[in-house]
């Protein structure tokens, strides 16, 4: 079964706007990471945030991590259409990278 | 060179045909993996290698064959596939073995069995 569950699933906003996006998980974890995914392509890495660490920050990126509820969430700010994509949060258990279900983000012009 | 190279890009193969999929990356990383992944659903784990051995298989059916022949190459070899094995799949990379850092992904294979 998969570790990670994400929502919203799906989230369509404008051009300019944040978007945020949530991931909880069943397990205790060494690491999350988000990767992006583009048109059913190759996955991209986005940020890694370790199990000790609250917050972390990539540019338009912020990502927290509350290992206590088992969640963490992933923001976008002022968002481009560019970024339309599919993002997953992934946690690295026992050498094994496991991916949750994913939001889809529609980013309009 | 950041790059892991998956070939070929799309693949359309018969019930009964053998094919191979093949995986690169010269980053000097140590583990390698397979995912496989469905239309509108996340990765799902297949095969784990860490230094050039077999360290994870996530229970997947002997139609499904992976091989390291080197630290480089990834393989997997594919058998007798029934059409629901229609599937991205795809290959990943990373320094070592316990996901301690981020993962580098192919633009993966698109699979057809017919």
């Amino acid at each position: 079964s998969q570790q990670g569950e994400e929502d919203p699933q799906a989230l369509s906003i404008q051009e300019g706007e944040n978007a945020t996006m949530n991931c909880s998980y069943k397990t205790s974890i060494n690491n999350l990471q988000w990767y992006r995914q583009n048109s059913g392509r190759g996955l991209v890495h986005l940020i890694l945030i370790r199990s000790n660490e609250r917050e972390k920050h990539s540019g338009r990126l912020r990502v927290t991590l509350d290992t206590s509820k088992k969640s963490s969430s992933l923001l976008i700010t002022a968002s481009r259409a560019a970024d339309t994509a599919s993002y997953f949060c992934a946690t690295a258990v026992t050498g094994k990278l496991i991916f949750g279900q994913g939001t889809t983000l529609q980013v309009k012009p | 060179d950041t790059e892991v190279t998956q070939t070929p890009k799309h693949l359309v193969m018969g019930m009964t045909n053998k094919k191979s999929l093949k995986c690169e990356q010269h980053m000097g990383h140590r583990a390698m993996y397979w995912y496989k992944q469905k239309a509108k659903k996340p990765p799902e784990l297949m095969f784990v290698y860490s230094y050039e051995k077999l360290s994870i298989n996530e229970s997947v059916p002997s139609r499904f064959s992976p091989e390291c022949p080197n630290s480089s190459l990834l393989n997997l070899h594919l058998h007798a596939l029934q059409p629901e094995d229609s599937a991205l799949y795809l290959c990943a990379s990373s320094p070592w073995g316990q996901m301690n850092t981020e993962a580098f992904f192919g633009q993966g294979t698109r699979l057809t069995v017919v």
